[in-house]
Order: structure tokens, then sequence, then C-alpha cells
């Protein structure tokens, strides 16, 4: 099936600290990794993704990181700041060629406090 | 360069109207889809355009919804005889193609039927 388990829904956290959001997904042919942040009432915005042959990618406070064998992928975000805070959807993506869907979770709301 | 532009930013339409959605793509991008996001969830994928293949239209959610892309380029939703569940955010993406995965989105249109 296509499945994507994304977790938690929410998340709060101080300013300054670490957000971790993980997601899991089903199909073994998955090869593209995407994350996008939404701000309320904006568009989604891509703002980093990983493919299969990699297993970490990091651009400056924000990185990801992929486990093939366990099929899940996470997000990292150190050093949070309050326009951190959105939703985030992780989504994965199966492309023999160049193109194909993208299947997205069901988003993570991130709150930071100042 | 210009991004992923829809029209209009906001519809309200009875139900039973039909409706148009338009999305204008980043020029030079081979691929366009159509996502849609209903309040406070993640994205559904209803169809895609790649080149001059035939479009993928495993997403759509009944025979009331079609779409066409013209010249490659602009692309239009139409939903027919709307219903109240069909309102949403109907959001437009675009990718380059040959192997360039990363997806654009555009602003959406907001789509209420009253």
């Amino acid at each position: 099936g296509e499945n994507v388990e994304q977790h938690p829904s929410t998340l709060s956290v101080q300013e300054g600290d670490s957000a971790v959001i993980k997601c899991t997904y089903s199909d073994s042919a998955s090869n593209y990794f995407p994350w996008y942040k939404q701000e309320l009432g904006k568009r989604p915005q891509l703002i980093i993704d990983i493919r299969s042959n990699v297993g970490e990618k990091k651009d400056q406070r924000i990185a990801v990181t992929l486990n093939k064998t366990a099929k899940h992928f996470s997000l990292h975000i150190t050093e949070t700041q309050p326009e951190d805070s959105a939703v985030y959807f992780c989504a994965w993506f199966v492309g023999g060629t160049s193109y194909g869907k993208l299947t997205f979770g069901q988003g993570t709301i991130l709150t930071v406090h100042p | 360069g210009a991004g992923v532009s829809q029209s209009p930013s906001n519809k309200v339409t009875e139900k039973g109207k039909d409706v148009e959605l338009r999305c204008d793509p980043i020029s030079g991008h081979t691929a366009l889809y159509w996502y849609r996001q209903s309040l406070g969830q993640g994205l559904e994928f209803l169809i895609y355009f790649q080149g001059n293949s035939a479009p993928d239209k495993s997403g759509l959610p009944s025979d009331r919804f079609s779409a066409e892309r013209t010249g490659g380029s602009v692309s239009t939703l139409t939903i027919q005889r709307t219903q109240q569940e069909d309102s949403a955010v109907y959001l437009c993406a675009s990718s380059l193609g040959l192997a360039k995965y990363e997806q654009y989105f555009g602003p959406g249109t907001r789509l209420t039927v009253t």
C-alpha cells in the first residue's frame, strides 16, 4: 500500500532546542524523500530532500537521515527558532524514470516558543 | 524566475455548479501535478502530466474531476457538479523532469462549495 506514517502529529519545543520528525514508508522501491514546510495560508516549500543512495544530508540547521532497511526517514532541526514554527510534511516518491507522484504524510505541527 | 502561479486564488461556488482552476507551471518544467489539501490534512495526489505522455489520473476521486494540459504548459482542473466535500485548497506543482524530482508548488486555489 501507499502509506506514510508521520510522527509526532504535534511538537512543541523551546527556542534553541532540537526537533525531530519521523516518517515510515511502505514501498521498498521508494527512491526520493522530500520534506516540505508549510506556513499558515502559504504554499508548501521544499526545504530538504534525500535520495535512496544517500544516508544523510545536511543544510545548515536542517538535516535528513534515511534508513532504507527500516524504511524510515527523519527530519532534524537544530537550534530551533520561532520562524521554524509551521506544519512539516514528509513525502516519498517512486520514480523509475523522470517523474512520478508524491505520497505525503499527515503533517507535524511544530511550535517553537521564544 | 517566476514560480508556479494559480488562479483564481479563491473561488466560492454553489453546489452543483462547474468550476475551472488554472495552473501556470515554471517555464521549462515538463511535469505538472495537481494535489488537494483539505482543512488540516495532508496533500492528496489527483493527477499528473509529463510531456506528451498520457496523464496519470489514478488520484482523481470521481468522474466529476478532469484535467487537461494544453501545449505542454498551462493546465486546467475542472470539477463538474461541485459538492460540498469538494471544498479544499487545490495545489498545483511542477518539476523539471529528466531525473530532477523536486516539485515546486503554487499558492493554491481555495475552493468553497456552499
